[in-house]
């Protein structure tokens, strides 16, 4: 069983701050590392797909970064808005296989 | 472009019945892949085909099965169902090299209850 972690498992965000969280996994086997956001009432949708170790992606106020020899990939929200309140979920792909972690649920007021 | 299809949207059964759903990809998307979501558990992983090959599996019981045809099209089965089974089962396309270098694309799910 692969341990895909994240944390925190929830925060709270004043509109217009940025936050970030984490998401560890298993340094071996690695193909690549997912994120999604998923609102509720709807499907997962895909933020980020990364393969190699230091990628940076990002769109618009959401970015990512990824550090496979030490397992960890951080998500950044800046500027948050109540639209981004959704459950981010990190997700590390192994030989076919999709590992999820619990995911960080993001709650931006107003 | 259409996304991803799943039927039945919703479906009540009682233990011991089976249960069949379908997913269809989005146009062009050869690899499919299936997982469960529970309270508390998160998003399981099921099974991925690619060209009506199996070419990884979750750690689900033999109850669990799924299949892809030609098209791309796939369906999961559970035989004997229990209640635990009762779930979000939600099927994602991509394309061919599936999570392991590409983007899912997730339908809305089959949400199944278990009586």
């Amino acid at each position: 069983i692969l341990n895909v972690e994240q944390s925190p498992q929830s925060l709270h965000v004043q509109e217009g701050d940025s936050t970030n969280f984490t998401c560890s996994f298993p340094s071996s086997n690695f193909y690549a590392l997912h994120w999604y956001r998923w609102e509720t009432a709807k499907s997962p949708e895909a933020l980020f797909v990364m393969t190699l170790n230091g990628d940076e992606k990002k769109k618009g106020r959401i970015s990512a970064t990824l550090n496979t020899k030490e397992g960890y990939s951080y998500l950044y929200i800046k500027g948050s808005q109540p639209e981004d309140s959704a459950t981010y979920l990190c997700a590390f792909s192994g030989d076919y296989k999709l590992s999820f972690g619990a995911g960080t649920t993001v709650t931006v007021r107003a | 472009k259409a996304g991803v299809t799943q039927t039945p949207r919703y479906l009540i059964k009682t233990r011991g019945q089976q249960v069949t759903l379908s997913c269809s990809p989005i146009s062009g998307h050869r690899s499919v892949s299936w997982y469960q979501q529970t309270p508390g558990q998160g998003l399981q992983f099921l099974f991925e085909y690619f060209s009506e090959t199996q070419r990884n599996k979750g750690n689900f019981p033999g109850r669990f099965s799924g299949r892809q045809f030609s098209n791309s099209r796939s369906e999961m089965n559970v035989s004997t169902l229990e209640l635990g089974d009762s779930a979000l089962y939600l099927c994602a396309s991509s394309l061919t090299g599936g999570p392991n270098t590409g983007e899912l694309f997730f339908g809305e799910g089959s949400r199944l209850t278990v009586l």
